[in-house]
């Protein structure tokens, strides 16, 4: 079974500060998916990655999906509180329908 | 607005009791997962389907069946609940290659 470690596994931030956390695999991803899960609440998704040396943003969020596709980045500018959440990786295997999930990076962001 | 409902936030069972947790989604997918969430572990796939009647083992499926008469609903059957079953269990549907979407989880609690 692939693993997906993420890390840091916490992290606590000021109102402001920038951020990375980062998704890594035993072996290469045939895609990847971002997702944010708030407390209380499902997993919603960011983004998807799929070609190496892949670039995404969404706002103040930068996605980064390696050259050799065995890992992923998510970058924050300037975290803002409603950043606050657990940060999910997650592999759709190829040649299967199932989703492969990493453990996790819980960020707080200080106001 | 797409929809993955779960039918219970909360659940409090006893020890041997048979459980079953609900899932229906109203987008027509033809993917249905089951996973439980445990601090430090991420998401760990219990069982899924890809079709009406079909199922997969996932990671973890000892202690748990599944029941998929319908597309739109899939169960999730704990035989005989124990206390390492204590847990917060998702629900996710999806199209295939697509993203997932969640319900907003049950929190079951096994004493």
């Amino acid at each position: 079974t692939q693993l997906l470690e993420q890390s840091p596994q916490f992290l606590s931030i000021q109102e402001g500060e920038n951020l990375t956390v980062y998704c890594n695999s035993s072996s290469v991803f045939s895609s990847l998916q971002w997702y944010r899960q708030e407390p209380g609440e499902g997993p919603v998704l960011l983004v998807t990655v799929v070609t190496g040396g892949e670039v995404k943003k969404l706002k103040r969020l930068t996605f980064q999906f390696g050259d050799a596709r065995k890992d992923s980045s998510l970058h924050i500018t300037a975290a803002q509180p409603g950043d606050t959440g657990l940060y999910l990786c997650a592999e759709l295997t190829s040649g299967t329908y199932k989703y492969i999930f990493g453990t996790g990076t819980r960020l707080k962001v200080l106001a | 607005d797409v929809k993955v409902t779960q039918s219970s936030r909360y659940l409090v069972k006893r020890t041997g009791e048979k459980v079953f947790l609900e899932c229906v989604q109203d987008m027509d997918h033809e993917n249905m997962f089951w996973y439980r969430q445990d601090p430090g572990l991420g998401l760990r796939l219990i069982y899924f389907s890809y079709d009406v009647k079909m199922k997969e083992k996932g990671d973890i499926p000892e202690g748990y069946s599944v029941s998929r008469e319908k597309k739109e609903r899939f169960s999730l059957i704990l035989e005989s609940a124990s206390t390492n079953q204590t847990s917060m269990y998702l629900c996710a549907s999806s199209s295939t290659g697509a993203e997932a979407f969640f319900g907003q989880g049950t929190r079951l609690t096994v004493v």
